[in-house]
């Protein structure tokens, strides 16, 4: 199976920060790696998908970048409502993955 | 509106077995590729099951051989046999639509149905 390493796994940020997300696989995945928003007691929610590609609705401070085993998902002015857990996930493998989650919480 | 209901889940003793629904519509479940997918209480998600449209499915290696994932086309349904429950299958388990590639992300999520293995 395809390991998804993601780092950090939390931090601590204002409002209007811009914050990096890293996740590493353990073998190429080409751009086959999206990245989604999860909300206490809500299901997830894509934000990024083919590694770089926005899903249509979601704001444009956003961003994703990467390819192969290394990806970063990018917030470049930190709103409210972006203070969520995020997690990457592998779709080129039939066996899909997720990596461990990145929880996003306020300073 | 796509909208995705799972049901089945409750509380179970371990080595015991349930079965989950996930009811469909707007959405063709025969014809999207449909997983499983199960966070346990406070930690990740962890993806479990797929069928595709062919019907062709795949299991994560922490379930294959106890779990089945099928569909009832006449019903619109997905459903997830779980055999010989673990106290670490406890979980909420949602079922979820993906794109097919290039694409390839999980688009329409239930809402979950939460399922707890305990003696």
């Amino acid at each position: 199976d395809i390991q998804m390493t993601q780092s950090p796994s939390s931090l601590s940020a204002s409002v209007g920060d811009r914050v990096t997300i890293t996740c590493r696989a353990s073998q190429n995945v080409n751009n086959y790696l999206n990245w989604y928003q999860q909300k206490p007691g809500k299901a997830p929610k894509v934000l990024i998908y083919a590694a770089s590609s926005l899903q249509s609705g979601v704001p444009s401070r956003f961003s994703g970048s990467g390819s192969g085993t290394d990806f970063t998902l990018t917030i470049s002015s930190l709103q409210p409502e972006d203070f969520a857990t995020y997690y990457c996930q592998q779709s080129y493998s039939t066996l899909r993955t997720f990596g461990g989650g990145t929880k996003v919480e306020i300073k | 509106e796509v909208q995705l209901v799972e049901s089945g889940g409750g509380l179970i003793q371990p080595g015991g077995s349930l079965r989950l629904s996930c009811a469909a519509s707007g959405l063709t479940v025969s014809s999207n590729y449909m997983s499983w997918v199960r966070q346990a209480p406070g930690k990740g998600l962890e993806w479990v099951s797929v069928i595709y449209s062919l019907g062709t499915t795949y299991y994560a290696d922490s379930v294959k051989g106890r779990f089945t994932i099928s569909r009832d086309n006449s019903k619109n349904t997905l459903y997830l046999q779980m055999n010989t429950l673990r106290a670490e299958d406890t979980a909420v388990y949602y079922c979820a639509s993906e794109l097919p590639p290039p694409r390839a992300f999980f688009h329409y999520w239930g809402q979950g149905t939460l399922v707890t293995v305990s003696s």
